[in-house]
């Protein structure tokens, strides 16, 4: 299984609302993370989990809240949002290892992502 | 920090080579990236080079010069499907796990 599945795939939610993304992967990545993109914008980081602890967060507003319950899942509970905060959410995962030459942390397996509306 | 800047847009017609260029100005380096995405879809890896040379994966091929601190993505024998962005992404020892992309190069193909 190399799929990072991401539920929903389209999300409209009001300013008032508390609604969750869900990402899971099957691939034993134990980095995942949570990227914002706009339209016409490259991926902007806003967490990293690291063997399921957090271990960066861009400044990201509390509105947003990540959680890895397990080394598959990681979940990003929306709260409060505003309307700025519509874009396309990104999940992605990695090995941490280099290994062959090569560098997890450079090669990012995306999700699909959840297009999110807030009104 | 770090900064990389790559060229908005190329055209180019099917059967082309294309190459789009990458710089980056980073306070450490471990590498950098290139990912496709096409329109409504997710980045895809395409390729990493942390070391200077060239690397080839099929019709792809990517090139880093670690004392210029550039690199390129060289797309051969174009097809229309290769229409899309193309963000080039920079690890830097300082940022350890972080990936920074650059703002992307809409590739469009022209039949």
């Amino acid at each position: 299984d190399t799929e990072v599945t991401q539920t929903p795939k389209h999300l409209v939610m009001g300013m008032t609302n508390k609604k969750s993304l869900k990402c899971e992967q099957h691939m034993g990545h134990r980095a995942m993370y949570w990227y914002k993109q706009k339209a016409k914008k490259p991926p902007e980081l806003m967490f990293v989990y690291s063997y399921e602890k957090l271990s960066i967060n861009e400044s990201v507003p509390s509105r947003f809240s990540p959680e890895c319950p397990n080394s598959s899942l990681l979940n990003l509970h929306l709260h409060a949002l505003q309307p700025e905060d519509s874009a396309l959410y990104l999940c992605a995962s990695s090995q941490l290892l280099q290994r062959e030459g090569r560098d997890g942390y450079n090669e990012q397996f995306f999700g699909p992502g959840t297009r999110l509306t807030v009104l | 920090g770090q900064s990389l800047e790559q060229p908005s847009e190329v055209t180019a017609v099917e059967g082309a080579i294309v190459q789009i260029n990458c710089t980056y100005q980073t306070s450490g380096f471990y590498g950098l990236s290139w990912y496709q995405q096409h329109d409504g879809g997710a980045p895809t890896f395409l390729s990493y080079n942390a070391l200077d040379g060239l690397e080839e994966t099929g019709r792809f091929s990517s090139f880093l010069s670690r004392s210029d601190s550039y690199g390129y993505l060289l797309l051969q024998e174009l097809q229309m499907k290769d229409s899309a962005s193309y963000f080039c992404a920079v690890r830097d020892q300082g940022s350890a796990r972080q990936l920074t992309f650059g703002s992307g190069t809409q590739l469009t193909v022209l039949p």
